[in-house]
């Protein structure tokens, strides 16, 4: 049972360009989300999170959206550099269980 | 002010032998979390310790595998008897409290190859 959704597992985007990644979940329980990024070889590095009762948080290049009613989120990051180029995990989690439930990640690649 | 550290990286076993894990958590963290990825998979929650208490072992398979977090020294994700099924990498990752909004910092993984 994935309660967490990641349906697109690659994305190209141009250099410059905004890069928009998507997530679904569906366990209403959850009201802490965060975005992971991986480089091969890597452990995950914490990017940006969001409470459930917040709809917007921004740091730098990355912007992440929350729409509660709907059970998803996207990361926004722009302008998109070749560094970008990793594969993105949502993840989330709920008050009382410490776990981080993952979705299976999205591969970006940045094009010069 | 060094990261998350897990050892070794990569660990290569034959079916039925014995693989020990280990994570140093960041300095001044006290709960450590593991995670498995099999390939093309996200990450799976296995099992959250604090200092010489488990809390929360849900993701844990019953048989074969055991975590713990000794007073002093790291902690150790050990799996007995493994299969070719264990393969996978194998993260750690630690947080200073818990709680909702505390961020969980990973270590580089350790990669394992069971033969």
């Amino acid at each position: 049972d994935q309660q967490v959704k990641q349906n697109s597992p690659s994305l190209s985007v141009q250099e410059g360009r905004i890069s928009i990644l998507n997530c679904d979940y569906t366990n209403s329980m959850f009201d802490y989300f965060l975005w992971y990024k991986k480089y091969p070889a890597e452990g995950p590095t914490f990017l940006i999170s969001i409470s459930s009762i917040k709809d917007k948080n921004e740091d730098g290049r990355f912007t992440v959206f929350l729409n509660k009613s709907a059970k998803h989120l996207s990361l926004h990051i722009v302008p998109s550099q070749p560094g970008d180029s990793a594969v993105y995990f949502c993840a989330a989690r709920y008050l009382g269980n410490e776990k981080l439930t993952f979705g299976t990640g999205t591969r970006l690649t940045i094009i010069p | 002010n060094a990261g998350v550290m897990q050892n070794p990286r990569h660990l290569v076993r034959r079916r039925g032998q014995e693989a020990r894990l280990r994570c140093s958590p960041m300095k001044g963290h006290s709960h450590v979390y593991w995670y498995r990825q099999l390939p093309e998979e996200g990450l799976k929650f296995m099992v959250y310790l604090q200092k010489e208490n488990i809390i929360d072992e849900s993701g844990m398979p019953k048989e074969r595998f055991s975590a713990e977090f000794p007073k002093e020294g790291p902690s150790i994700l050990r799996i007995q008897q493994v299969v070719r099924g264990d393969s996978a990498a194998y993260f750690c990752a630690s947080s200073p409290e818990g709680g909702l909004q505390e961020t969980q910092y990973f270590g580089p993984g350790t990669r394992l190859l069971v033969l």
